[in-house]
């Protein structure tokens, strides 16, 4: 089985400033790892997803993230955010095996930007 | 393409009644998820239809059912609606290849409210 917890569950920063959003993961099994925004009563967009390859991975808006296997994390960043962030951002996990599989989400993360 | 659709947008049910909820894939896409989201939580996966039939199913009572039909579309039921079945619920369409990884796409999904 695997779990997702996300480590604050509110960040606010100011605007133009940098933001890192953190996840860790458990799972028995490799797994593949998201990172999806939720915007004000809307659905779910991914961000970026980590299949394989390298560690580092970048998204949509500028976002990146990094699979770190030996902390099991997978934190969010963005070196320069904008009021259009503010929104809530959920990290997920499926099991590495070949299909559609189930996601698990984190709590999430609701980032405020600040002018 | 008009990506992931649900109906309705918005519903409001009295305990003790049943409520249908729909999903209509993204073009191409063959598999469907459903996932509640409680306020302020992250989406928790219900179950998973894949050839017209359940392939997975998350810790979810027999009260939440489902159905896929041939042209890959599908239902979620709920019998006997709780108060704690308020909730948005959201729609995953995906692609289940032979081999690889089938991203999940979201619709925008259906907000429940259980007076």
């Amino acid at each position: 089985a695997q779990s997702v917890t996300q480590l604050d569950s509110q960040v606010p920063v100011f605007e133009e400033a940098p933001v890192e959003l953190r996840c860790n993961y458990s799972s028995s099994v490799s797994v593949y790892l998201f990172w999806y925004v939720q915007y004000p009563n809307q659905g779910l967009q991914l961000l970026l997803k980590y299949l394989s390859g390298s560690t580092l991975v970048k998204g949509i808006n500028g976002f990146e993230a990094e699979f770190n296997k030996s902390q099991t994390s997978f934190h969010l960043r963005k070196p320069s955010v904008h009021i259009s962030d503010t929104a809530e951002y959920f990290c997920a996990v499926s099991a590495r095996i070949q299909g559609a599989q189930k996601l698990v989400f984190g709590q999430g993360t609701r980032l405020t930007i600040n002018p | 393409d008009a990506g992931v659709t649900q109906s309705p947008t918005h519903l409001i049910k009295t305990r003790g009644q049943q409520v249908t909820l729909r999903c209509s894939p993204k073009s191409g896409h063959d598999t469907v998820s459903w996932y509640q989201q409680a306020l302020g939580q992250g989406p928790q996966f219900i179950f998973q239809y894949y050839e017209e039939e359940e392939r997975q199913r998350g810790n979810f009572p027999d009260r939440f059912s489902g159905h896929q039909f041939p042209n890959y579309s599908s239902e979620l039921n709920v019998n006997a609606l709780l108060l704690g079945d308020s909730a948005l619920y959201l729609c995953a369409s995906s692609f289940t290849a032979g081999t690889g990884f089938g991203e999940q796409y979201f619709g925008p999904g259906t907000r429940l409210t259980v007076t």
